[in-house]
């Protein structure tokens, strides 16, 4: 399976401040996604990262908290915009394979105060 | 869209003896339902997945059974073991072109040596 790595892999951050999280995989892969983890809570997918184009948000995020960039077949940012307590969460990346098998990155740990 | 809820919440048994946590889905249309462990603070890992042309996977003392009429799906880890201790998700495919995964609560297993 691919190699992920995310950085940062956590990180204080004050409100109102943004923070960007980058995700980065060792071979080219079709599908990326990002996801988040409440403390003690289960996944949740925030959006589909497309390569080329805007990404498809579900429901309950937008892109003006979440933009998200791919500008390339290994990369992927995801950006926590105007942070709030709430915020704070495990932020996962995860990529696809043509199985449909999803691969998850380390996480980033961030912490609003 | 899809739904996957996830029983028990959480599960404590003696080393040595099976465990089975269950899933249902509800979209007839998902085909495929991989199984995750998460260690505390680490990364969702894929333990073992199936796909919905068959009812019946296994790989060492892990299992996983699929009924698609009912649309459930069970993991079965025999010979527990105390570093089978963690969270586990059930997730299931969504049918059409996003390809995303829909992921139950989380099951809490600890393992009592």
């Amino acid at each position: 399976s691919a190699v992920i790595s995310q950085k940062p892999s956590r990180d204080i951050c004050q409100r109102g401040t943004s923070l960007t999280i980058q995700c980065q995989v060792d071979s080219q892969v079709t599908m990326m996604f990002w996801y988040r983890q409440q403390p003690g809570q289960s996944l949740t997918l925030i959006a589909t990262a497309n390569q080329g184009s805007e990404a498809t948000y579900e429901s309950g995020f937008v892109i003006d908290k979440f933009p998200i960039s791919r500008p390339n077949l290994t990369f992927s940012t995801l950006t926590v915009s105007n942070m709030s307590p709430e915020d704070s969460s495990i932020y996962l990346c995860s990529v696809g394979s043509s199985t449909d098998t999803q691969y998850f990155g380390p996480g980033t740990r961030l912490t609003v105060l | 869209g899809e739904n996957v809820e996830q029983h028990p919440s959480t599960l404590s048994v003696q080393e040595g003896d099976s465990a089975v946590i269950k899933c249902t889905y509800s979209d007839s249309a998902s085909n495929y339902f991989p199984w995750y462990k998460q260690e505390l603070g680490k990364r969702p890992q894929l333990i073992i997945d199936i796909r919905s042309n068959v009812g019946e996977k296994k790989d060492q003392r892990i299992a996983v059974t699929l009924n698609k009429t009912a649309k459930h799906f069970s993991l079965h880890i025999t010979e527990t073991q105390p570093e089978d201790s963690a969270v586990y998700f059930c997730a299931a495919l969504s049918s059409g072109s996003a390809r995303q995964l829909t992921f139950g609560s989380g099951t809490q297993l600890t393992v009592l040596p």
